[in-house]
């Protein structure tokens, strides 16, 4: 089937550990996005990656870091500078950054900081 | 700086009612709208994507429409389910193709 596929699931993290968490689709998609979603606020976009061995930051890309190797796959790090990483993260991807597409979205991994 | 409003917060409804969840945006300048839904601890999924030069779109018991001189859209669900229970996001593509504004959601509550 295809979709996105997020792992893992839930994490759990030390304090001054650096984490990383997996975002890979079948869907042929350039675009992909991660965002970080906290109780009573929006989504907020932390990196976003519109082509291969391409990415920009979004609103709060400090304490993170991306890469884009493979058009399938856009990892996330959650590097110990960042100081408040408790979180629910969910991938996304869509066709082309152009704005008239669907965006698809992974199950999400939780983040726990320990 | 565009800014998206879901009202209400949370909603309660026994079944079989039909409903309206509000979702406002502050520039009307947007090229597109979104609704989502999410259950709780899962992803979003996307439920109808609106064109900033449509006025509404349909899916099943879904009708989201779009008035953008008013900085409006509104989610009706019709002859709701207990399996509608979740939270509807709204998003607003303001035309930086990249980005999409997020509203905070109406978590609703259909009780059998």
């Amino acid at each position: 089937d295809g979709g996105i596929t997020q792992s893992p699931k839930y994490l759990f993290r030390k304090e001054g550990q650096n984490v990383t968490l997996s975002c890979e689709q079948n869907l042929n998609h350039d675009a992909m996005y991660w965002y970080r979603q906290d109780p009573g606020q929006g989504l907020r976009l932390i990196y976003y990656s519109q082509i291969v061995n391409d990415f920009q930051k979004g609103d709060i890309a400090e304490g993170y870091s991306v890469s884009r190797e493979k058009k399938e796959s856009f990892p996330l790090t959650v590097t110990s500078a960042q100081k408040n990483p408790t979180a629910f993260y969910l991938c996304a991807s869509k066709t082309s950054s152009s704005g008239g597409n669907t965006i698809y979205f992974g199950e999400g991994s939780w983040l726990t900081v320990v | 700086k565009q800014e998206v409003t879901q009202i209400p917060a949370a909603l309660s409804v026994p079944e079989g009612e039909n409903l309206v969840l509000n979702c406002s945006f502050t520039d009307s300048a947007i090229y597109n709208l979104q609704w989502f839904r999410q259950d709780p601890g899962k992803g979003l999924t996307s439920l109808l994507l609106i064109q900033s030069s449509q006025r509404e779109q349909t899916s099943g018991r879904l009708n989201a429409s779009l008035d953008k001189s008013s900085g409006r859209s509104t989610l009706y669900i019709a002859a709701s389910q207990p399996g509608d229970s979740a939270t509807y996001l709204c998003a607003v593509n303001a035309g930086n193709n990249r980005k999409l504004i997020w509203g905070l959601g109406t978590s609703l509550a259909v009780n059998p």
